[in-house]
C-alpha cells in the first residue's frame, strides 16, 4: 500500500514569491494533517482536516497561508508571498479516525507522515 | 493539553538497552502516550501508543506507572540505525475537536558502534 505522498519534494523560491504543496494521504484515511518543521524542532500543526471539513486551523497564519481540501482527498497548502522566515520543512500526515481502521492501523489516531517538502526561501 | 517534557539527548552503544522517560504531569483522563520516532529527512513514524501500565510490541516497550505523570521508552538492543529523534506526544485520541498533539523537541538519541 502507498504511503503519504508528498511534491514536490524541494522548493526554492525568492521572497515574495507564492509556492504550493500537494499531499495526497494514504487512501480510505479521512483525517489530513498539514505540519510546519524548523531545523531541529519538532513538527507544528498548521491545519487539520476532517474529510473536507478543517477543524483546526488555529496555528494556520492567515494573512500569507491557505489550505484546501476539496474533495475530502488530496489536499494543497499554499503560501503567497512566501517570506524568509518560511523556509522549512512542510510535512503532511493522514490518519482514519478511530482504532482499527480501514488503514490496518489499531492505535487511536495514529498518524502516516509523508517525506516532506523542503521549503528554502531566498 | 498535557505538556511534555523529555532530555534533549542521549548517548548509547550498540546492543544496550535505552530508557527515554517523559513527563506528563498534567495528563487527562482520556488521554493517550504515544512516541514517534524520526530519521533525517524523514516524516515522524510511530513506534508505540499505550494509555496505562505496559505495552510492548516487535519494536519497543513503553512502560506508564499507575498515576501515569511520566512513560518510559524502553528500546531492546539498540542499533546504529536506531539513531534518531523520539518524540513523546500525549493526547486525546478520541476528541478530534481538541486534540493538538504537540511534538515539542524530541530526545535526540545518537547509538555508537
Amino acid at each position: 500500500e502507498a504511503g503519504v505522498v508528498q511534491s514536490p519534494r524541494y522548493k526554492i523560491i525568492e521572497k515574495k514569491q507564492p509556492v504550493a504543496f500537494w499531499c495526497n494521504p494514504i487512501s480510505g484515511h479521512n483525517t489530513l494533517y498539514w505540519y510546519l518543521q524548523n531545523l531541529g524542532q519538532g513538527p507544528e500543526l498548521l491545519i487539520r482536516y476532517e474529510n473536507e471539513e478543517a477543524v483546526d486551523d488555529s496555528q494556520l497564519p492567515k494573512d500569507r497561508f491557505s489550505a484546501e481540501r476539496l474533495k475530502g482527498v488530496d489536499s494543497t497548502l499554499k503560501i503567497q508571498p512566501a517570506e524568509l522566515g518560511d523556509s522549512a520543512v512542510y510535512l503532511c500526515a493522514s490518519s482514519f479516525t478511530g482504532s482499527g481502521g480501514t488503514s490496518g492501523s489499531l492505535n487511536y489516531n495514529e498518524q502516516f507522515f509523508g517525506p516532506g517538502t523542503r521549503l528554502t526561501v531566498l | 493539553l498535557a505538556k511534555t517534557t523529555q532530555p534533549i539527548s542521549m548517548d548509547s552503544y550498540e546492543g544496550q538497552e535505552v530508557n527515554i522517560t517523559c513527563s506528563h504531569n498534567n495528563i487527562a483522563t482520556n488521554d493517550y502516550i504515544t512516541w514517534y520516532q524520526q530519521f533525517p529527512s524523514q516524516g515522524p513514524r510511530f513506534i508505540i501508543q499505550g494509555y496505562k501500565t505496559k505495552v510492548t510490541n516487535e519494536v519497543a516497550s513503553l512502560f506508564i506507572p499507575a498515576d501515569r505523570k511520566s512513560s518510559t521508552l524502553s528500546l531492546p538492543r539498540v542499533s546504529l540505525s536506531d539513531t534518531a529523534v523520539y518524540y513523546c506526544l500525549v493526547g486525546d485520541m478520541g476528541s478530534y475537536n481538541t486534540d493538538k498533539l504537540i511534538f515539542g523537541t524530541g530526545t535526540r538519541l545518537q547509538v555508537f558502534p
